[in-house]
């Protein structure tokens, strides 16, 4: 069955630190990729999302991610963490071009220490 | 320019009843998708409105029901609550059915059955 991973259910950095989130999903042919951010008590925000241009993705915030189809990724990262990131991070994949629906991961929860 | 909204923010049922959750698109949105957000786990959609019909439709029992107005608003109906439909819900609206690409969020209902 199609599927996306997110490894670690929670991460926590540094204020300052990179911010790495990971994120690997099923398929042989590639889909479209998303990370949606959760801040508490409100609705997904879109980060930013890949739909077969460029490998290397900018979105909002400062974040960016990276296609590798070599390795099944799309892991987002940050070069420096701020306190303002906390809050949980969802990848999510849409197979069959723009008809499909989205698949979510199971989220990361991401703490930024002082 | 309101976003999606989406009442009431919080409710609480007991098993057996039904219940009915509302949602109001971004303006000028006229598709409408539901989520369905287990604690600790990723949104699972639920069905998708659009020109008042189900277009699609997840892994939901029949008990998930909807409708969709001629002003594009929408409701979710569940009936016959179990305990494991306690969950956020979250309701998406976007220009086109499918278009994941330009997707917003409300900030939920999230419904807690005893």
């Amino acid at each position: 069955a199609q599927s996306v991973t997110q490894l670690g259910s929670h991460v926590s950095v540094s204020e300052g630190a990179l911010v790495l989130l990971r994120c690997n999903y099923s398929s042989s042919v590639p889909p479209y990729l998303f990370w949606y951010v959760q801040y508490p008590n409100q609705g997904l925000q879109l980060l930013l999302k890949y739909t077969s241009a460029a490998t290397l993705v900018k979105g909002i915030n400062g974040f960016e991610a990276e296609f590798k189809k070599s390795e099944t990724s799309f892991h987002l990262t940050k070069p420096s963490a701020h306190m303002s990131d906390a809050a949980e991070y969802f990848c999510a994949v849409q197979y069959g071009g723009s008809q499909g629906n989205l698949i979510f991961g199971k989220g990361t929860k991401l703490s930024v220490k002082p | 320019d309101a976003g999606v909204t989406q009442s009431p923010t919080h409710l609480i049922k007991t098993r057996g009843q039904q219940v009915t959750l509302r949602c109001s698109p971004k303006s000028g949105h006229d598709t409408v998708s539901w989520y369905q957000q287990a604690l600790g786990q990723g949104p699972q959609f639920i069905f998708q409105y659009y020109e008042e019909e189900e277009r699609q439709r997840g892994n939901f029992p029949d008990r998930f029901s909807g409708h969709q107005f001629p002003n594009y608003s929408s409701e979710l109906n569940v009936n016959a609550l179990l305990l494991g439909d306690s969950a956020l819900y979250l309701c998406a609206s976007s220009l086109a059915p499918l278009d994941n690409e330009k997707l917003f969020f409300g900030s939920g209902t999230q419904l807690s059955v005893l």
